[in-house]
C-alpha cells in the first residue's frame, strides 16, 4: 500500500518568508497528488493538484507545487507567506489505476503558524 | 452550487452505541468518499460508493458500514461505539474523469464516545 510522508509537522516563519513543504510518497506507479489545506475553523480545501504533464502546478492563494518523479516528492512552496496562510496543510496521492478503491492516502499533516 | 453538506455537525455518544452519520455530494457527482480524522492525522479512508455500490474500502472492522441512496447521498453507520472512534468524520464528494480524480471534502461531522 502507498504511504505519504510529510516532513515537518510544525513550522513556523514570518510574514512575507518563503514557504516550502516537503511530501514523499511510496507509490511506484502513476499517482494523483494534492495538497489540502484546512484553516482553522474550516474544512479541507483543495490548494492543488497533479494529474500529468507539467510538473510544477500552480493552485489557490499563490501557492504551487512541482511533482520531481524521480523523487517521489511533490513539495508546496509560496514565495511570501501572509498571516492568513496559517494552517493545516495535508499532502494527499491517489493510485492509478484503482478506480478509487484505495481512496486518498494523506500524510500526517503539517501546522503552518505565520507570525505577523 | 451547494458543496458537500454532512449532518449532524456535532455528536455525542456513549460506548457500546450505534450512531449513522449523513452526507450530501456536490450536484452532479455520483460517487462520495468517507475518511476518519483523529486529531493531529491526516484523513484516513475508510469507504468509497459509486453509483449506489461498494468500490473501495479501507481498514476498517466490520463495525463500520455505509450505503449510497438513489440520489447519491450516502450514509456511514458505525455499530458498537468505541472510545477510539472520537474523530471527525469526512464525506468527500468525488469527481472523476478518465485517470484524473478529485475529491471535495465537506465540513465534517465531530463524533465524541464518552
Amino acid at each position: 500500500a502507498q504511504s505519504v510522508s510529510q516532513h515537518n509537522h510544525h513550522v513556523i516563519l514570518s510574514e512575507a518568508a518563503s514557504l516550502e513543504l516537503g511530501c514523499n510518497y511510496s507509490y511506484g506507479g502513476t499517482v494523483n497528488l494534492f495538497w489540502y489545506v484546512q484553516y482553522p475553523g474550516q474544512h479541507l480545501q483543495l490548494l492543488l493538484k497533479y494529474f500529468s504533464g507539467d510538473p510544477l502546478v500552480k493552485g489557490i492563494k499563490g501557492f504551487e507545487a512541482e511533482f520531481i518523479k524521480s523523487k517521489f516528492s511533490f513539495n508546496l512552496r509560496k514565495p511570501s507567506v501572509q498571516w492568513s496562510d496559517t494552517a493545516e496543510y495535508f499532502c494527499a496521492v491517489n493510485v492509478i489505476p484503482g478506480g478509487g478503491a484505495d481512496g486518498l492516502t494523506f500524510g500526517k499533516g503539517t501546522h503552518l503558524i505565520i507570525q505577523p | 452550487d451547494a458543496g458537500v453538506t454532512q449532518s449532524p455537525t456535532h455528536l455525542i455518544k456513549t460506548r457500546g452505541q450505534q450512531v449513522t452519520l449523513r452526507c450530501s455530494p456536490i450536484s452532479g457527482h455520483k460517487s462520495v468518499s468517507w475518511y476518519q480524522q483523529v486529531l493531529g492525522q491526516g484523513p484516513q479512508f475508510i469507504f468509497q460508493y459509486y453509483e449506489k455500490e461498494e468500490r473501495g474500502r479501507g481498514n476498517f472492522p466490520d463495525r463500520f458500514s455505509a450505503r449510497q441512496f438513489p440520489n447519491y447521498s450516502s450514509e456511514l453507520n458505525v455499530n458498537a461505539l468505541l472510545l477510539g472512534d472520537s474523530a471527525l468524520y469526512l464525506c468527500a464528494s468525488r469527481y472523476q474523469a478518465l485517470n484524473q480524480e478529485t475529491q471535495y471534502f465537506g465540513p465534517g461531522t465531530r463524533l465524541l464516545v464518552l
